[in-house]
């Protein structure tokens, strides 16, 4: 079946600290892939996206590639900020459905 | 108001009560979802509209009943819930169906209503 893994937090990090977060995915077809951000008391948020293999989804300095060989989109950031501190999802769907799956979240902490 | 709003934030209930979860979109979509949140738990899809008529209906139990009077309301009437169900309960909404590579058919999330079943 089709599922997302992601890396289990919270992760706490001081600010300008370089962020990585874990993804990968199993998946019959080619998924498009999704990073979806929830501030506190906030509903999610798509933050980026990518729709084939080796496409980079970018937004607000976060970055992610979509990886076939390792079935991956880890989201990277190079220097985070106290405001970046929410809960990330790494989440797929297949062109045309309107089913996400979604992971289980990762808590994000920047400390100040 | 702006995106989409649910009421109330916070919903406190006992097993024996009845109560509803409203979720309003001011985007002009046609698709609504209910999502149920649980911790250390992926996202569970509860229930898809379109065009006001259910298309999905994701092995929910019947204490779960949903109605969507319209393209822009969509309501969760809750009877006789057990404490498992207590959860963070998100509503969205999109243009239509049809997401995945689609560029401008994105699922729009709401703050979510907090339930907690005593």
């Amino acid at each position: 079946g089709n599922s997302v893994t992601q890396m289990e937090g919270p992760v706490t990090l001081s600010e300008e600290a370089f962020l990585t977060i874990n993804c990968t995915y199993t998946a019959t077809g080619y998924p498009s892939l999704f990073w979806y951000v929830q501030y506190p008391g906030e509903g999610l948020q798509l933050l980026l996206k990518a729709t084939k293999a080796d496409d980079k989804g970018s937004n607000k300095g976060f970055e992610a590639t979509y990886r076939k060989e390792t079935t991956s989109f880890h989201l990277e950031k190079g220097s985070v900020q106290v405001s970046d501190s929410a809960v990330y999802f790494c989440a797929l769907s297949f062109s045309g459905t309107y089913k996400y799956i979604f992971g289980t979240g990762t808590r994000l902490k920047v400390l100040a | 108001e702006t995106g989409v709003t649910q009421t109330p934030r916070h919903l406190v209930m006992g097993m024996t009560n009845k109560k509803s979860l409203k979720c309003e979109q001011h985007l002009g979509h046609n698709a609504m979802y209910w999502y149920k949140q649980s911790a250390k738990k992926p996202l569970e899809l509860m229930f898809v509209y379109s065009l006001e008529e259910r298309v999905e209906n994701n092995s929910v139990p019947s204490r779960f009943s949903p109605e969507c009077p319209n393209s822009s309301h969509l309501f969760l009437h809750l009877h006789t819930l057990q404490p498992e169900d207590s959860a963070l309960y998100l509503c969205a909404s999109s243009q239509d169906l049809r997401l995945g590579s689609d560029p401008y058919n994105e699922q729009f999330f709401g703050p979510g209503t907090r339930l907690t079943v005593l």
